[in-house]
C-alpha cells in the first residue's frame, strides 16, 4: 500500500512556467488537500476537495488551481510560476467519515521558482 | 484572526522529560491535533484531543484545556531519534486545520 504519493520529489522552474504537481491516493479517501509549508510559517491550506467533482478555496488560493476528477488524484497547477511560489508543498488526504478525520500527508514537492 | 503559538525551539536531554506547549485562538475549535515532522519529511499523525484532559500514547501524552486555548505535548524517555519539529492543528468551525509554525526540537546525548 503506497498511500500517498507526489510528484516530482523536486523541481526547479523559470518564472512564468506552468507547473503541475502531482498527487495519487489509494486510500480511497474522500478528501484531499494541497498545503504549502515555508520556513517559519504553519503549514497553509491552498486548495482542498471535500469529495471528487468538487474543490474550495484554502488560505492561499491565488495563483492555484485545481481539480478533483476522480477519487484518487488531485493535482495542483500553477499557471504561471512566480518567485514567491518557492516552497514546499505537501498533498493530504482524510477519510472525511470520522470526528477525528486525520489527514495523512505525502512525501512533498520542493518547488524552487527563479 | 485565528492565531496557533509554539515555541520555536526546545533542546532536551536524552532519556529525559519535555513539554512543549501549544496557546490558540481560532474561530470555533473541533479538535486539536499534534503531528511529528522530521527535516525534510512529511508531517505524520501523533495524536489527536477534542475533549479535555490528557491523552496517553506510549511514550507521548497531549493535555487539552479548552477553556484556556491551550494544549501540551508530553515526551517521556527521550530517545535521539525524537529529534524533530512537532506541530499543533487545530480544526476550526470551517473544519479545516490551522497550522502553529511548529517547535524543533533538539535531542542531546
Amino acid at each position: 500500500i503506497a498511500g500517498i504519493t507526489q510528484a516530482p520529489t523536486s523541481q526547479i522552474l523559470a518564472a512564468g512556467r506552468r507547473m503541475t504537481l502531482r498527487c495519487t491516493q489509494d486510500m480511497r479517501h474522500n478528501a484531499m488537500y494541497w498545503y504549502r509549508q515555508d520556513l517559519g510559517l504553519g503549514l497553509r491550506l491552498i486548495h482542498y476537495s471535500n469529495t471528487a467533482g468538487t474543490t474550495g478555496k484554502g488560505e492561499v488560493p491565488d495563483g492555484y488551481s485545481v481539480s478533483r476528477a476522480n477519487t484518487d488524484d488531485f493535482p495542483l497547477t500553477l499557471a504561471s510560476a512566480v518567485p514567491s511560489q518557492t516552497s514546499v508543498y505537501f498533498c493530504a488526504s482524510s477519510a472525511g467519515t470520522s470526528d477525528t478525520d486525520t489527514q495523512y500527508f505525502g512525501p512533498g514537492t520542493r518547488l524552487t521558482v527563479l | 484572526g485565528q492565531n496557533i503559538d509554539q515555541p520555536t525551539e526546545m533542546t532536551a536531554t536524552e532519556g529525559a522529560i519535555v513539554q512543549i506547549n501549544c496557546t490558540y485562538q481560532t474561530s470555533g475549535f473541533n479538535g486539536l491535533f499534534w503531528y511529528q515532522q522530521h527535516a525534510g519529511e512529511a508531517p505524520t499523525f501523533l495524536s489527536y484531543n477534542v475533549l479535555d484532559g490528557l491523552e496517553e500514547k506510549g511514550r507521548f501524552s497531549s493535555f487539552l484545556s479548552r477553556s484556556k486555548g491551550y494544549s501540551y505535548l508530553l515526551l517521556k524517555e527521550l530517545q535521539m531519534k525524537d529529534s524533530a519539529s512537532y506541530l499543533c492543528a487545530v480544526r476550526d468551525s470551517n473544519y479545516q486545520l490551522i497550522w502553529g509554525a511548529g517547535t524543533k526540537l533538539i535531542i542531546k546525548p
